[in-house]
Formats: structure tokens, sequence, C-alpha cells
């Protein structure tokens, strides 16, 4: 079945260090990938996106690029700030129109000191 | 901006009382969800919903109900909460297939 793998946390960086998480995915086909970030005591919000392989979504510094060779989606950021600490979900969607699920991933805790 | 709300940010029950838990969008979405966060364990949906008094079953339905009277609202009900159910619950909208999601910020219950 379809799935989503992302690195476990927490991840501990200082400002202005460079980030990865690692996110893979098992899906036929071609499914819609997304990261989304939680805030403390906060719903998710969508970070960024992409729905065809060699996409790449970008958004407030972070970018992803869907490779469908390696069936990874790696979120990347060249310089985080204490503003970014949060976790961050990778996931996928897929299906046809009125029985499409979303899958998410663990989710992975990024703490960010200054 | 399209805005999710959700009745309660925090809810303490007793074991066996039946528990409301609402969601309203205010973005005509046809599509809303409702999931579980658990540490260590993600996001699990519980029941989805693509159109008014449509529902489908989602990965851990079991002792959960739901009810989609109306476009904007989708509630999920514990017919008889027990203490396994204590989590936090999110709801979700989107406009259709491969959309994005938007979520509530949350109701999280405790159940003694």
């Amino acid at each position: 079945g379809n799935s989503v793998t992302q690195m476990e946390g927490p991840v501990t960086l200082s400002e202005e260090a460079f980030l990865t998480i690692n996110c893979t995915y098992t899906a036929t086909g071609y499914p819609s990938l997304f990261w989304y970030v939680q805030y403390p005591g906060e719903g998710l919000q969508l970070l960024l996106k992409a729905t065809k392989a060699d996409d790449k979504g970008s958004n407030k510094g972070f970018e992803a690029t869907y490779r469908k060779e390696t069936t990874s989606f790696h979120l990347e950021k060249g310089s985080v700030q204490v503003s970014d600490s949060a976790v961050y979900f990778c996931a996928l969607t897929k299906g046809t129109s009125g029985t499409y699920k979303y899958i998410f991933g663990t989710g992975t805790r990024l703490k960010v000191l200054a | 901006d399209v805005k999710v709300t959700q009745s309660s940010r925090y809810l303490v029950k007793r074991t066996g009382e039946k528990v409301f838990l609402e969601c309203v969008q205010d973005m005509d979405h046809e599509n809303m969800f409702w999931y579980r966060q658990d540490p260590g364990l993600g996001l699990r949906l519980i029941y989805f919903s693509y159109d008014v008094k449509m529902k489908e079953k989602g990965d851990i339905p079991e002792g959960y109900s739901v009810s989609r009277e109306k476009k904007e609202r989708f509630s999920l009900i514990l017919e008889s909460a027990s203490t396994n159910q204590t989590s936090m619950y999110l709801c979700a909208s989107t406009t259709g297939f491969r959309e994005t999601q938007y979520f509530g910020p949350g109701t999280r219950l405790l159940v003694l």
C-alpha cells in the first residue's frame, strides 16, 4: 500500500545552519507530494507541494524536489531561524476523485537554537 | 483565506460519555476529514466525507461516527468515550482531489 517514511527527530540545529529532513514514499503511479508544518499549539498548514516528477516546491526559503527515480521528497533550507522550530510532516495523496486519501509521515520535530 | 474552525481547543470528558467534536469550514469545500494525532504515529484518518450526507471510513473508524448534514459542517462523535481515545483531533477540508488540505487548530481531548 501507499506509505510515507520520514526521518525520526528531534532535529536540533543552531540558527543559520543548513536543514535537510528526509522523506521517501511508496506509491504506484504519480502521487502529489506535500510538506506541512505544525507550529506549537496549532493545526497543520501547507508549506509546499509538488504534483509531478522533477517539480520543485518552494516557500519561505524551504525547498523540496519530487524525485521519481528515488521516490523521495526531501525538505531543505539553507539557513534556519529560531522561528522555524516546529514539527514537519511529509504527505502524499493519490487515488481518484471521491476515493482519495492523504497519507502522512510520522512527523519530524525541528528545534533551532539561537 | 480559508478558515477551518473547531468547536473546542481543549475538552475533558469521563469514560462512557458521548462526545461531539464539531468542525466548520467557510470556503465551500466539498471534502472534509477527521484525523487523530498521536506522538510517534503521525496523523491517522478516522473518517472523511466528500459530499453532504456522504461518509467513508478511514484507517481507524472503530469507536467513532460522523455526521455531515450541511456542506460546511462535519461532526465527529465518540459514542462512548474511552481512555484510549485521549488524543489530539484535527479536522481538515479541501476543494478536491490532490489539492491542499486546510486544517483547523485541533481539539485536545482528555478522557478520564
